[in-house]
Parts: C-alpha cells; sequence; structure tokens
C-alpha cells in the first residue's frame, strides 16, 4: 500500500527566505506526482505535476524534483512572500490502472512572516 | 473557462439522515474523483467516475457511494450520517481517464458537519 509523507509538518519562515519542501513516498511505482496548495477551509490548487519519467518541472519561483528510485520529491519556492503561506501537498497516482486516485501526504503547513 | 463547482458550500445534518452533494466538472472533463479531508486522516480518497462508470472506490463503508451522469456532473450520498462524517468533501475533475499529463483540479469543497 502507498504511504506519502511529508516533513516537516509546519515551517516558519521570514520573507525572502528560500525554502525546500520534502515528500517521500514507499511505492516507486508512480504515474506521476503533484504538488497542491490549500488555503485555509478551500479546495486544492494545483501547483506542479511531474511525469514519472521527468526529474523536475518549474513554475515561476516554483521548482519541483522527482527521484522516482529513492521514492523523493522537493518542492523548492523561492524568494519567499507572505502570499505563500498554506498548506502544501504532494499526491502520487499509481501506474496500476488506478485511474485518477491519488494518495496524499499529511501536508506542510507554511507560513513566511512579512 | 469555468472550474470545479461544488454544491452546497455548508451543510448542517444529524446523525442518522442523509445527505447528497453535487459536483459539476470543469467543461470538457469527464473523470470526476471524491476526496475526504478531516484533520485526523487528512485527504482520503473515495471514488472515481468516468463516463458514468465507477472505476475506483477507496476504503470507505457501503453509506457512501455516488454516480455520474451522461453531462459528466457527479453526486456523492452518505447514508445513515455518523459524527465522523463530519467533513470536507472535494470533488476533482480530470480531462482523461488515465492521461500522464493529466492534472486534476478541485473543487472549493462541501463543509459537512453532523451534530
Amino acid at each position: 500500500k502507498q504511504e506519502v509523507t511529508q516533513i516537516p509538518a509546519a515551517l516558519s519562515v521570514p520573507e525572502g527566505e528560500n525554502l525546500v519542501l520534502n515528500c517521500s513516498f514507499t511505492d516507486s511505482a508512480i504515474y506521476n506526482l503533484q504538488w497542491f496548495r490549500q488555503d485555509p477551509g478551500k479546495g486544492l490548487t494545483s501547483l506542479l505535476l511531474i511525469q514519472s519519467s521527468q526529474r523536475e518541472q518549474t513554475s515561476g519561483r516554483l521548482n519541483a524534483s522527482l527521484d522516482k528510485s529513492s521514492g523523493r520529491s522537493t518542492l523548492y519556492i523561492a524568494a519567499s512572500q507572505p502570499g505563500d503561506s498554506a498548506t502544501y501537498l504532494c499526491a502520487v497516482r499509481p501506474n496500476n490502472n488506478a485511474g485518477n486516485m491519488l494518495t496524499f501526504g499529511g501536508g506542510t503547513r507554511l507560513m513566511v512572516k512579512p | 473557462k469555468a472550474g470545479v463547482t461544488q454544491t452546497p458550500r455548508y451543510l448542517i445534518k444529524t446523525r442518522g439522515q442523509q445527505v447528497t452533494l453535487s459536483c459539476s466538472p470543469i467543461s470538457g472533463h469527464r473523470s470526476v474523483s471524491w476526496y475526504q479531508q478531516t484533520p485526523g486522516q487528512g485527504l482520503q480518497f473515495l471514488f472515481e467516475y468516468f463516463s458514468e462508470t465507477q472505476r475506483n472506490k477507496g476504503n470507505f463503508p457501503g453509506r457512501f457511494s455516488g454516480r455520474q451522469f451522461s453531462n459528466s456532473r457527479s453526486e456523492m450520498n452518505v447514508s445513515t450520517l455518523e459524527l465522523g462524517d463530519s467533513a470536507l468533501y472535494l470533488c476533482a475533475s480530470s480531462l482523461r481517464a488515465s492521461g500522464v499529463t493529466d492534472t486534476q483540479y478541485f473543487g472549493p469543497g462541501t463543509r459537512l458537519t453532523v451534530l
């Protein structure tokens, strides 16, 4: 059974700092991995999707990497801003014909202080 | 293009009642998935529908059921509500059933409170 873990569970940083969020998964047979952002009481916003054959994806100040063999992904946020404060979730999709089912990590709650 | 919409946004029910939640996917998307989010268990997959057929089901009791209509809109139903069913229920839509590059887009969720 796939298990996804995110460390740390919470993180507080001053504005302008570069930071890394970690995601690990136990089964390397994945189809893709997605990073999401969730604001309090709201739905999820997709940030980046990395296919299993890719090593990284970039969007603006965000860069996500994937090392499938070691079961790890990182989300790098450059020059953090107070508006980046949210919970960040990673989710993996298995490649066993399980459709679009995602297994989520517990999330990292990020606070960026002005 | 409009995003995923869910109705209602908030619901308060009492134990033993049943509830129906609705989800309208992004236009053209044919896959709809449902998730339950609670502080203790996080986000858990409930089920997925594609072309009116249930493709996958998570580890939830039979009180949780769903369906998808020909226009891809989906409903989920929870019967005989329990206190532990209080949660944020999220719906996600995707273009296809198995596209490796297909992002899943989530709606704002329905907050269900069971008293």
